[in-house]
Parts: structure tokens; C-alpha cells; sequence
């Protein structure tokens, strides 16, 4: 068990909808990062919070979006779903979040399945 | 651009066999590497990590790689395989900027 934990454990949703995937850190931790996993795209750096504000973005698509709140938890909002957007969401967190060099700790995953 | 590459998507080895996961990176400064292991229906553990220093990093699990720079790889060892090694392992690179990119994967399947 890394302490980074996610919910819900798995959705299920139509195409055009729109959800929202929580992440809690690890106690301390003040960095949050989110990646997506697909069959088709493999492992995918999304975006990075540290302390509530954005401190790194990858290929995440305009259609995404996340915050991180006051009391660090975070939240991965997908809007206009596609078929192509079912995957597995991870949530990492590390302590500082001020390097690459930081070991992140991965929550279980979301699944999402879009139908 | 950065890019990880994972050569080998599956490899079987027997238990108590030797291992060597391969991966190769493209990045154009000095490269944070990792190694991750995704057991089925888990996230991602973090094996081991290298940053500068010594190119032969010893991980949790048995597990060590080594850093070559002229060949631009970061190849994951075990010298003797465990059934409960069976997983799926990820090569990483992370840039100065907190970007992160990782190899597709390669499942290891162990047998008895």
C-alpha cells in the first residue's frame, strides 16, 4: 500500500459525458502528478500540482483539466468523453515535487470505461 | 524529443534464471532513469532510480541496472528470477521540468 489512494476504483460512463477522478496524497506529500494508461498509448504523463498550483503539464488534452485543493487532494475532471479516452488513471504523489529526481508513489488507478 | 524504448513488449524466463530487461532512452541532458513494476490490478512500484554517481544502481527485490551512457541505456538485471517476479516492468525518464516519459512496457512471465 503506497498511502496515495484514488476513487472511484472503477467508471463507467457514455461518450459527451463528463466525470471526475479524486486522488488523495500521501500523508505530507505536497505533489501530486496524473497519468493515463491505454492499450493503444502505453503510459502518459498528464499533468503535476505542487501545493495547489500547476507545476508541470504533459500531454494531457484541452478537453482535461485538475486542480488541486487547499487540503492537497486532487482532482482529474474529463469532459466530452470519447471512446478513446477509457484507460487507467494513476494518481501519484512525492514529498516536494521539485525535481524529477523525487520518488512518486502510485495510488491504485482509476479504470474508466467510456461505452 | 525525449523517448523511452522498451525493445522486448514480452520475455519468459524459468525460475531461478537470469533476467535482463533492456531499455534505451533519448534525452539530451544528463537523464533521470527508473525503473517501475506493475503487478496485475496495482499501480506502479518504484524499483530503482538513478541520477548521477555510480551507473550501477541497486534496487529493491534483487533487482540492479546500469547507467551507459554511450549506449544511451539503462537495462535492468536480476540474477536469479522468482515466480513472484512476474509482472510488468516500465523504464522511465524524467526531465529537469518534472515531465516524464515511459517505455511501453515488457511483461515478464515466469516458469515453474
Amino acid at each position: 500500500d503506497s498511502g496515495v489512494t484514488q476513487t472511484p476504483k472503477h467508471l463507467i460512463t457514455a461518450t459527451g459525458q463528463r466525470v471526475t477522478l479524486r486522488c488523495s496524497p500521501r500523508s505530507g506529500d505536497l505533489s501530486v502528478y496524473w497519468y493515463q494508461q491505454s492499450l493503444d498509448q502505453g503510459l502518459q504523463f498528464l499533468i503535476q500540482y505542487y501545493n495547489g498550483e500547476e507545476r508541470a503539464k504533459g500531454n494531457i488534452l484541452e478537453r482535461f483539466s485538475a486542480q488541486q485543493f487547499p487540503d492537497l487532494h486532487s482532482e482529474l475532471n474529463l469532459s466530452s468523453l470519447e471512446l478513446g479516452d477509457s484507460a487507467l488513471y494513476f494518481c501519484a504523489s512525492s514529498g516536494l515535487g521539485q525535481g524529477a529526481e523525487e520518488t512518486q508513489y502510485f495510488g491504485p488507478g482509476t479504470r474508466l470505461l467510456v461505452l | 524529443a525525449q523517448s523511452v524504448t522498451q525493445p522486448d513488449i514480452h520475455i519468459t524466463v524459468s525460475e531461478g534464471a537470469s533476467l535482463e530487461l533492456r531499455c534505451n532512452y533519448s534525452y539530451g541532458a544528463t537523464p533521470y532513469l527508473f525503473w517501475y513494476v506493475q503487478s496485475p490490478g496495482q499501480g506502479l512500484q518504484l524499483l530503482l532510480k538513478y541520477f548521477s554517481g555510480d551507473t550501477l544502481v541497486q534496487g529493491i527485490k534483487g533487482f540492479e541496472a546500469e547507467f551507459k551512457r554511450s549506449q544511451s541505456s539503462f537495462n535492468l538485471r536480476k540474477p536469479s528470477v522468482h515466480w513472484s517476479d512476474a509482472a510488468e516492468y516500465f523504464c522511465a525518464v524524467g526531465s529537469n521540468f518534472n515531465k516524464f516519459y515511459f517505455g511501453s512496457g515488457t511483461k515478464l512471465n515466469v516458469k515453474p
